[in-house]
């Protein structure tokens, strides 16, 4: 019974360096969203994607972020050039064919850039 | 931007006691809520949901209500126990497929 697994749980980075995020959905899922959540504070959308395609990128920063979700693998989030102000936690979502409807969030990654 | 917001950032209740969160969307056109609890160090569980044609949605101790006329959303936690304390969140889906999501209460039970 996997659920949405996101690795690492925890990655330092120095600034200037690249950050790799790694999400694998739940079985069966199809859509991928990702989220980043600052302290004391809500999730912000970033993007969604489905199998090789980026359906909705409207929340990611136009540079130095990008995302996919290939065939077959986890969907990656990348951030180049690291900056002080990337430090969050990136959390994954899920949901199944049915679409953007119940999501299923992992566990999240905690990025700490120095 | 969408916004959705929550009245009461920090609740605290008895155990035992019923617990009321209350959260106001921006968007009326939103068709699907969903509540989500967060406990320190995890990601958001999926505790229950609704569809915008419903105003209300029972599931095991809780239930959410949704007030389409004032854009509010509710989530009750009957007999709250110790377990249930964490940050609670709302997030309403635009008609754009996205989901916006509340900076969230922390609701403290104290046994």
């Amino acid at each position: 019974n996997a659920g949405v697994m996101q690795n690492p749980r925890h990655l330092v980075r120095r600034r200037g360096q690249e950050a790799r995020l790694r999400c694998s959905p739940m079985k069966g899922h199809s859509h991928v969203y990702w989220y980043r959540q600052l302290p004391e504070e809500g999730l912000k959308f970033m993007v969604y994607l489905q199998k090789e395609n980026i359906i909705d990128e409207s929340g990611m920063p136009k540079e130095r972020f990008s995302a996919e979700f290939p065939k077959e693998g986890p969907s990656i989030l990348r951030i180049q050039q690291v900056v002080r102000g990337d430090s969050a936690a990136y959390f994954c979502a899920s949901s199944g064919s049915g679409g953007p409807y119940e999501q299923y969030f992992g566990p999240g990654t905690r990025l700490t850039v120095t | 931007g969408e916004s959705v917001g929550l009245h009461l950032p920090t609740l605290s209740v008895q155990e035992g006691d019923n617990s009321i969160i209350n959260c106001a969307y921006s968007n009326s056109a939103s068709d699907y809520f969903i509540w989500y609890k967060q406990e320190s160090g995890k990601g958001p569980q999926f505790i229950i949901d609704i569809r915008s044609n419903m105003d209300k949605r029972q599931g095991q101790r809780v239930t959410v209500l949704l007030n389409k006329t004032v854009k509010h959303l509710s989530l009750q936690i009957a007999a709250t126990q110790p377990g249930d304390s964490a940050v609670y969140f709302c997030a309403e889906r635009t008609p754009g497929n996205q989901f916006y999501f509340g900076t969230g209460t922390s609701l403290t039970v104290i046994p």
